[in-house]
């Protein structure tokens, strides 16, 4: 059982276009973080949200948790090429002594020039 | 400064064969963390290792096993490579007790034939 679900599974757009990719779960997190994997690479640290309703941007990018910390969202503003790749929220569980992170499957996310 | 290094990038080995793959953290960080992720997959909890240490475990056969040296670096062994153990292996590290901070390095690519 995915504790994330990610959606949608595959998104293919063209450069300029708007998009939302949304993370989804019935537990409550202390913490969401969303990942970039490209191609053959390790996934890539984009941001973490830690409070219910926060909204933090990174340049195109908006990020926001939801209020109840269940759920998140990524938006992309006038995508560009560069942002293609796999798209990964991940929220810790503690499983012991250990805190390990837990994934979602992923949106591959294809943006064509 | 160094990012996590992984080692080797691509690996090809024969079904039933060992296998052994190896993780370099960042200076500093004392918790080191190993994922599977199958293609189309989002990344999978193995291990979480901490001073020399096996913090937690994934959802994992014996066949895999790991350990961490004192230098903080780490070995993931796998024996009896079956097909379905061909993946990215991905080595993460970070402070202990903040999975949210974790940082990946470039994946070792394990095919079994």
């Amino acid at each position: 059982t995915q504790l994330l679900e990610q959606s949608p599974q595959f998104l293919s757009i063209q450069e300029g276009e708007n998009l939302t990719v949304y993370c989804n779960s019935s537990s409550v997190f202390s913490s969401l973080q969303w990942y970039r994997q490209e191609p053959g690479e390790g996934p890539v640290l984009l941001v973490t949200v830690v409070t219910g309703g926060e909204v933090k941007k990174l340049k195109r990018l908006t990020f926001q948790f939801g209020d109840a910390r269940k759920d998140s969202s990524l938006h992309i503003t006038a995508a560009q090429p560069g942002d293609t790749g796999l798209y990964l929220c991940a929220g810790p569980i503690s499983s012991g002594s250990a805190r390990q992170l837990t994934f979602g499957s992923g949106t591959q996310l294809t943006v064509l020039p | 400064d160094a990012g996590v290094t992984q080692s080797p990038t691509h690996l090809i080995k024969t079904r039933g064969q060992q296998v052994t793959l190896r993780c370099s953290p960042i200076s500093g960080h004392k918790s080191v963390s190993w994922y599977q992720q199958v293609l189309g997959q989002g990344p999978q909890f193995i291990f979480q290792y901490y001073e020399k240490e096996e913090r937690g475990r994934g959802n994992f056969p014996d066949r895999f096993s790991a350990r961490q040296f004192p230098n903080y670096s780490s070995e993931l062994n796998v024996n009896a490579l079956l097909l379905g153990d061909s993946a990215l292996y991905l080595c993460a590290s970070s402070f202990p007790g903040s999975p949210r901070s974790a940082f990946f390095g470039q994946g070792t690519r394990l095919t079994v034939v």
